[in-house]
């Protein structure tokens, strides 16, 4: 059973950079045809997707968030992490990590964690 | 891009009775619908997928049917722990991928 657990700084400042890392337990971030992707929930809305990364290395983002995003992997330690710079309070928001088999739906999620932007 | 509307916003059901939500896409997307259950303080849990497949260790209660446009996931005898919010996804076309904006299923 495929594991994903997401961890990083709780509070971030405005204008700064937040930072994310979900780890991957059950199987490997760098078996073929598996996208890891960012999806988040800001309060009161609904789920929006940030962003992915293939197994390859391959990235692909949200086009309303893309000039603020890095999505980036560590094979090595099996995690692939987020970067979502200049953050506003806009961003305070849950933040998943997910998988999708290459169907384009996610079948494993993160437990999600959140991240609140404030001075 | 690919848009997807859900109705109603919110659902009010009696536990026991038969629960009807609705997606819509703005193309035709075939039959590439998955659908979510989001409870407070825990992930999203994928439902349904194909429109109509139950993902694994989904109760047969929960149902989906549609095509092209217009799609429906039908729990068909609320329990107490189906109260949640539901979202569709459509994956014809993605990235990105899109959610609807979710049905709020509460206890009438």
């Amino acid at each position: 059973q495929v594991q994903l657990q997401e961890s990083g700084p709780g509070l971030v400042k405005p204008s700064q950079t937040l930072s994310l890392t979900c780890n991957v337990s059950g199987g490997s971030i760098s078996t073929a045809g598996y996208y890891w992707s960012w999806i988040r929930q800001q309060p009161g809305k609904g789920l929006e997707w940030i962003g992915y990364i293939y197994y390859s290395g391959y990235t692909y983002y949200n086009p309303s968030l893309k000039s603020r995003v890095t999505i980036s992997k560590d094979s090595s330690k099996n995690q692939f992490s987020l970067k979502l710079t200049s953050v506003t309070a806009a961003d305070t928001a849950v933040y998943y990590c997910a998988r999708d088999p290459k169907e384009g739906k996610f079948d494993f999620w993160g437990q999600g964690t959140l991240v609140t932007v404030s001075s | 891009e690919i848009l997807m509307t859900q109705s109603p916003a919110t659902l009010s059901v009696s536990p026991g009775e038969r629960a009807t939500l609705s997606c819509r896409a703005t193309q035709i997307i075939s039959n590439r619908v998955a659908w979510y259950q989001h409870k407070p303080g825990q992930p999203p849990r994928l439902l349904i997928y194909g429109a109509s497949t139950r993902a694994s260790g989904i109760p047969a209660r929960f149902s989906g049917s549609g095509s092209g446009t217009d799609f429906t996931l039908t729990i068909s005898s609320l329990q107490s722990e189906d109260f949640a919010v539901y979202y569709c996804q459509q994956y014809h076309d993605w990235p990105p991928y899109n959610f609807g904006q979710g049905t709020k299923l509460e206890i009438k």
